[in-house]
């Protein structure tokens, strides 16, 4: 299984700034880059995907992708409560499989 | 819109007891489906994929088996416990290209 390594966290952010996640691969073949936000006890939930070089915004969310650094980031700006959990950083292996980080635990004080 | 249902949604069982956990989805034909563990406080592990009824990829050799005995029923088994096995197993589906989407998962502890 191809690695990807993710920000050991936990990240702590106040409420309303900007919180920053990181997210390196190995496979210079990796075509698809993805984020998951898993809230404690719940299933993970696709946020963000990112194929192309560059930016890509949704709403509050941010992914960055650098496929020459490999090296996919995620920015949550206004950042709220309701965004503390835990964000996986997935990409392909292949056109069937995702290889996924261990993830990053974010917490946002109110 | 795609959906899936997993179930039992906990299950306390132990250790040597044998294990058949159910995922089912709707909304789709012929999708491809895997079957995730992820132990209390790590990541994710992929251990079977299938690509379609009666094929099964398995990707970490241990007791636990898969089949897929129609085109949207995806199910996880094993003999005997270990507990090893405890942890929640989550069931997903390839939604788009190279996108996988999860289920609610089921929530195992093996006692």
């Amino acid at each position: 299984q191809k690695e990807v390594e993710q920000n050991s966290g936990p990240l702590s952010v106040p409420e309303g700034a900007i919180a920053s996640l990181n997210c390196t691969y190995s496979d210079r073949g990796s075509q698809s880059f993805f984020w998951y936000r898993q809230y404690s006890g719940k299933s993970p939930e696709l946020i963000m995907f990112i194929y192309s070089n560059g930016d890509k915004e949704d709403g509050r969310f941010t992914a960055q992708l650098n496929k020459a650094s490999q090296y996919v980031s995620l920015l949550i700006r206004d950042s709220q409560p309701s965004d503390s959990a835990t964000y996986l950083c997935a990409v392909n292996e292949n056109d069937y499989k995702l290889s996924f980080g261990a993830g990053t635990t974010v917490t946002v004080r109110a | 819109s795609q959906t899936i249902h997993q179930w039992p949604a906990t299950l306390v069982q132990p250790v040597g007891s044998p294990l058949s956990l159910e995922c089912t989805v709707e909304g789709t034909s012929n999708p491809n489906l895997y079957w995730y563990r992820q132990a209390a406080g790590r990541g994710l592990q992929l251990l079977f994929y299938s690509v379609g009824i009666g094929q099964i990829s398995s990707e970490v050799p241990q007791n636990l088996s898969a089949s897929r005995p129609q085109d949207r029923q995806f199910i996880l088994s094993s003999k005997k416990l270990l507990l090893s096995d405890s942890g929640f197993y989550l069931c997903a589906l390839a939604g788009g290209p190279r996108e996988q989407y999860f289920g609610p998962g089921t929530r195992l502890t093996v006692t």
